[in-house]
């Protein structure tokens, strides 16, 4: 999990309340995803960034918001957290998937009471 | 669209016995795949990358995997299973432009002592 870096690692929070997840990385890699990991669903994309300023919808994306600023954070905004959203999160990093792939995070672990 | 079935979501072995994990892919192309490894409660770690070059791929840790287009396999292997084997596996596969990766389910390695 060398440079990349997520924050919290463990999050409770109530329903209808925003929740902010952050990733951080210091390989300034183009790159930047968000996934959320559930119990038979595998991994699925929720945003990604190829870019600062530059940001697309993956295949899971409403209720979640994203922004990149910097090229080094992406945040991930869950806008008024449901129960459906209790997950765990991932962010990914890469230059060069067809090279190198994904370099993940050690994980979010997100709870919706 | 682009997806892969990992064709069993729990697979048991004998320390020391062969390791085999399948994978089945859908691709309108000549697809990019990748094996995942997840240790409990870690984030998710590249084991090997195929991007169209040798159909064998060698990874870490001694694992290897061979794409077969005939077939729309990429399955995972190792001559001898470790008690550090144990982990969750993913099978991926990107989309054409590589912008977004689709994760299997996932299939559970158990190494029996």
């Amino acid at each position: 999990d060398a440079g990349i870096t997520q924050s919290p690692r463990h999050k409770v929070t109530e329903t209808g309340t925003p929740v902010t997840l952050r990733c951080h990385q210091t390989e300034n890699h183009r790159y930047m995803y968000w996934y959320r990991q559930d119990p038979g669903h595998g991994l699925r994309l929720i945003h990604y960034s190829y870019g600062v300023k530059d940001t697309d919808k993956g295949e899971v994306s409403d209720g979640y918001s994203v922004s990149r600023s910097k090229t080094e954070d992406f945040l991930l905004t869950l806008e008024s957290a449901t129960s459906s959203q209790t997950s765990v999160y991932f962010c990914a990093i890469s230059e060069s998937w067809r090279n190198y792939g994904y370099t993940f995070g050690s994980g979010t672990r997100l709870t919706v009471v | 669209a682009q997806s892969v079935t990992q064709l069993d979501s729990h697979v048991s072995v004998s320390e020391g016995t062969p390791v085999l994990l399948r994978c089945n892919y859908s691709s309108s192309y000549s697809p990019s795949l990748f094996w995942y490894v997840q240790h409990p409660n870690k984030g998710l770690q590249l084991l090997l990358k195929y991007t169209s070059a040798a159909t064998l791929v060698k990874g870490i840790n001694g694992f290897e995997a061979e794409f077969k287009k005939s077939e729309t396999s990429f399955h995972l292997t190792k001559p001898s299973a470790h008690m550090s084997d144990a982990a969750e596996y993913f099978c991926v596969v990107s989309d054409r432009a590589g912008n977004q990766f689709y994760f299997g389910t996932g299939t559970s390695l158990t190494v029996i002592p």
